[in-house]
């Protein structure tokens, strides 16, 4: 069935830093990737996505890039801050934004001051 | 604009009980969607409204769970009667035809 997987579940850095979290996607129709940004006790949040017909995208500190042929996916924040830290979750869908999406399983990121 | 609110934040009941959630979609937006997270693993889907309609309900776990979206505004979830492994959080988001979702910020649903 339709799968994605995340890695690492947890992630620790220091301020300044970049991190990176990795996704890998089994529906060849995916086509919509977002990301979401999900503070302790608030609700997740749309931080950036891609479309599969780029193989990057990047807004600030924040970046995106899809293979396709390799079916993966990968975030990348630059200059980390503490305020960065979250639970970041990676997603899939079919058919564009509309669709339901296929979440993988988060990863934790601590920046450490 | 306002955002996707949910009610209750929190919510504890007895196994064999009902627990009706609500979700409040932006304004506007004719997609709603249930989500669930379930003991820190994935996001899973649940089911995709399409104004009053059901475009997709492949995600409920089973018959327990009964959907609504009574004139296409608000949604409700009903979980009846409630098991122990329905406990997690339940999201709901909203969005416009071909963008992307806008996120409430969940009922946490606690069975004993």
């Amino acid at each position: 069935g339709e799968n994605v997987e995340q890695h690492p579940s947890t992630l620790s850095v220091q301020e300044g830093d970049s991190a990176v979290i990795k996704c890998t996607y089994s529906d060849s129709a995916s086509n919509y990737f977002p990301w979401y940004k999900q503070e302790l006790g608030k609700r997740p949040q749309l931080i950036i996505d891609i479309r599969s017909n780029v193989g990057e995208k990047k807004d600030q500190r924040i970046a995106v890039t899809l293979n396709k042929t390799a079916k993966h996916f990968s975030l990348h924040i630059t200059e980390t801050q503490p305020e960065d830290s979250a639970v970041y979750f990676c997603a899939a869908s079919r058919s564009g934004a509309t669709n339901k999406l296929i979440f993988g399983t988060g990863t934790l990121l601590a920046v450490q001051p | 604009e306002a955002g996707v609110t949910q009610f209750p934040s929190h919510s504890v009941i007895e196994k064999g009980q009902t627990v009706t959630l609500r979700c409040d979609p932006i304004s506007g937006h004719d997609n709603l969607y249930w989500y669930r997270r379930v003991m820190g693993k994935e996001i899973k889907f649940l089911l995709h409204f399409v104004k009053e309609s059901k475009q997709d309900e492949s995600g409920m776990p089973n018959n327990r769970f009964l959907a609504e979206r009574t004139g296409g505004t608000y949604s409700t979830l009903k979980v009846q009667p409630a098991e122990l492994e329905d406990s997690g959080v339940y999201f709901c988001a909203s969005s416009r035809i071909g963008q992307g979702k806008t996120f409430g910020s969940g009922t946490r649903l606690t069975v004993v």
